[in-house]
């Protein structure tokens, strides 16, 4: 069964900084992965996906992930932080019918000014 | 992309009692999906509604408990029946264009339910 694993629940980082997110999949065959933005009290926001064409995914919002199959995972990053990141992140993998997603538990960002 | 309203953006409900939540698509799409979100938690799936034939249920999810109707290609709903606090959450309606590497999901801006 295909599912992935959010390293940390809770990231807390200075605005101007680094933000690293992380994610671990599992999967049976070449998976296509996704990242979400929630934002409170808002709808999810699709930022980037991966699905067997580069390696390095940009998205939105100056946000980038890599897969790594020797890994098996896929991380979120951005360079410079900024207070308007601070929401909730899902990372999703697609289930083996090709069109389910199933979500990761969440990783909440916090940016600290 | 698509635009998804639901429908209510949140009520209120006693429990025993039953909720139809409604999602509009302005666009028509085969494959559209429900949610749940528990307080604090992460997304899971309930069921798949595609037009024209039955909702398939995650495990742990029932028709009974959770029937889905599927009208047609702009339209769906979800119902909570017999409700208890523990469905508590916020429920979700999405729906995917594409296939392969274009398939994307879109998510509506979900309905917050309380159950007293």
């Amino acid at each position: 069964a295909q599912s992935v694993t959010q390293l940390d629940s809770h990231v807390s980082v200075s605005e101007g900084t680094p933000v690293l997110l992380r994610c671990n999949y599992s999967s049976s065959y070449s998976p296509s992965l996704f990242w979400y933005v929630q934002h409170p009290n808002k709808g999810l926001q699709l930022l980037l996906k991966y699905t067997s064409a580069a390696t390095l995914v940009k998205g939105i919002n100056g946000f980038e992930a890599e897969f790594k199959k020797s890994e098996t995972s896929f991380h979120l990053t951005k360079p410079s932080a900024h207070m308007s990141d601070a929401a909730e992140y899902f990372c999703v993998v697609i289930g083996a019918a090709g069109n389910q997603f199933y979500f990761g538990t969440g990783t909440s960002l916090t940016v600290i000014p | 992309s698509a635009v998804i309203s639901q429908k209510p953006s949140r009520d209120i409900c006693q429990r025993g009692t039953s909720l139809t939540i409604q999602c509009q698509v302005d666009s028509q799409v085969t494959m559209m999906f429900w949610y749940r979100q528990q307080p604090g938690q992460s997304l899971t799936l309930i069921a798949t509604a595609n037009q024209g034939s039955e909702a398939t249920y995650e495990s742990g999810f029932v028709i009974d408990k959770f029937p889905i109707s599927r009208p047609n290609l702009t339209f769906s709903t979800l119902t909570v029946s017999n409700m208890s606090p523990e469905d508590s959450s916020i429920y979700l309606c999405s729906v995917a264009f594409g296939q392969g590497a274009t398939y994307e999901q879109y998510f509506g801006p979900g309905t917050r339910l309380t159950v007293t």
